[in-house]
């Protein structure tokens, strides 16, 4: 039980390029997301799914997009990268709703240059 | 929309001394659920502790607890006889149940336990 996995772990970019960061939960969770992670500002939600094939804009949705075509991966991409998408990015994943803990994986550490 | 502010940007206390992390939150809804996050060095998110506002009950878990004042909404984290361990930045995090209750953050508090 791996939990939550993100790919890659570190990734660095330059200004115009495009990727994807894979996100894969094997907890059969309804419910993932994606954040970011700047300094002096914690983190704050990309976009999010409630479940296969449906997506949402979170609070700070520009610049990204998502898919979820399978129940277990969640892949954040970025079409033409910025430097100010220079960030740590976080995938999580939970059951449903309520007081469900959000299982965070490891994090992604992108720079654009 | 929901807003979450931690007032202490840092803090540093020493190793078996006690230490109060604070946050306040805003929000209309009467129910919803409060939530204290540990991030080591490692940079993995780790939950700390969950509270139910539906419940008067303060949440304790081990060392950690919460003093959750819903009328003040403010939600603080006690860390008793603290350890080297402890070292890592702490996050509230409110999630309300109407939507996709989505997780909002605080901006953090870096804790220092010195030896």
């Amino acid at each position: 039980n791996a939990g939550v996995t993100q790919t890659p772990k570190f990734r660095v970019l330059k200004t115009g390029q495009s990727m994807t960061l894979l996100c894969a939960q094997d907890m059969n969770h309804e419910y993932m997301y994606w954040y970011r992670q700047d300094p002096g500002m914690g983190l704050r939600l990309i976009h999010y799914s409630v479940g296969e094939g449906t997506t949402a804009k979170g609070e700070v949705p520009d610049g990204y997009n998502v898919s979820r075509l399978k129940k277990q991966n969640f892949l954040l991409g970025l079409e033409s990268a910025a430097p100010s998408q220079t960030s740590v990015y976080f995938c999580a994943s939970s059951l449903f709703f309520g007081g469900d803990e959000q299982y965070f994986g490891p994090g992604t550490r992108l720079t654009v240059t | 929309a929901q807003t979450v502010t931690q007032s202490q940007p840092e803090m540093s206390v020493q190793e078996a001394e006690t230490v109060t992390l604070s946050c306040t939150y805003d929000t209309s809804e009467s129910n919803y659920y409060l939530f204290w996050y540990k991030q080591p060095p490692s940079r993995q998110m780790i939950l700390v502790i969950r509270q139910e506002a539906y419940k008067q009950q303060n949440a304790t878990e081990n060392r950690f607890s919460v003093n959750f004042q819903k009328a003040a909404k403010s939600f603080s984290l006690k860390i008793s006889d603290s350890q080297l361990g402890d070292t890592a930045m702490y996050f509230c995090a409110f999630k309300g149940i109407q939507g996709a209750q989505k997780l909002v953050f605080g901006q953090g508090t870096r804790l220092t336990i010195n030896p």
